[in-house]
């Protein structure tokens, strides 16, 4: 199984709303990403976790909450967001150890949010 | 930090023709580059990759890339091109962070490719 799954596809939500994307993959790997990818741009970085422990949050707002409850699932918890955020939401995974340098990143399919 | 420069933006091309896209990057350490494409309404897919030995780097779909290390540059290229290989392009390049053990990569600003039937 080398897929990760994102859930849900789509989410609309108002600007006072909560909501949570989902993350998994079940390929035993130790390193998960959010990125965050606007329309005609290429992903940019949002957070990593290395073995459940959040690595980078390359300055992302605070109303971008991750959360890696166990090494197969990561979310992304989302409260009072802009317009200007909605966006296409990658997860991501590697396996990732020390010296191995051959390892891959396996992109999900991405939510794509908008937010009214 | 690295960075990643893609020069073309949008490539319009006919079936059968060739096809090479560039990619630069900036970075002074041991670098992993790769190719992902992303279909219209689809998720980002490896092409290939490059981490050491033959610079010459063959993929899936009869993509390949260059690393030539002396001009930063690892270009996509392929021989033929068909209608299905109509998608955007990201080139990326890989820097790991010690401590931690994680990777970071950094995405080019893509290539559309549209092939005319």
């Amino acid at each position: 199984d080398t897929e990760v799954t994102q859930t849900p596809k789509h989410l609309v939500m108002g600007m006072t709303n909560k909501k949570s994307l989902k993350c998994e993959q079940h390929m035993g790997h130790r390193a998960m990403y959010w990125y965050k990818q606007k329309a005609k741009k290429p992903p940019e970085l949002m957070f990593v976790y290395s073995y459940e422990k959040l690595s980078i949050n390359e300055s992302v707002p605070s109303r971008f909450s991750p959360e890696c409850p166990n090494s197969s699932l990561l979310n992304l918890h989302l409260h009072a967001l802009q317009p200007e955020d909605s966006a296409l939401y990658l997860c991501a995974s590697s396996q990732e150890r020390q010296g191995q340098l051959t390892d891959t990143q396996y992109f999900g399919p991405g939510t794509r949010l908008t937010v009214l | 930090a690295q960075s990643v420069s893609q020069h073309n933006h949008h490539v319009i091309l006919s079936e059968a023709a060739s096809l090479e896209l560039g990619c630069n990057y900036s970075y002074g350490g041991t670098v992993n580059l790769f190719w992902y494409v992303q279909y219209p309404g689809q998720h980002l897919q490896l092409l290939l990759k490059y981490f050491s030995g033959d610079p010459l780097v063959k993929g899936i779909k009869g993509f390949e890339a260059e690393f030539i290390k002396s001009k930063f540059s690892f270009n996509l290229r392929k021989p033929s091109v068909q209608w299905s290989d109509t998608a955007e392009y990201f080139c990326a390049a890989r820097e790991w962070i010690w401590p931690g053990g994680y990777q970071k990569v950094t995405f080019g600003t893509g290539t559309k490719l549209q092939v005319i039937p």
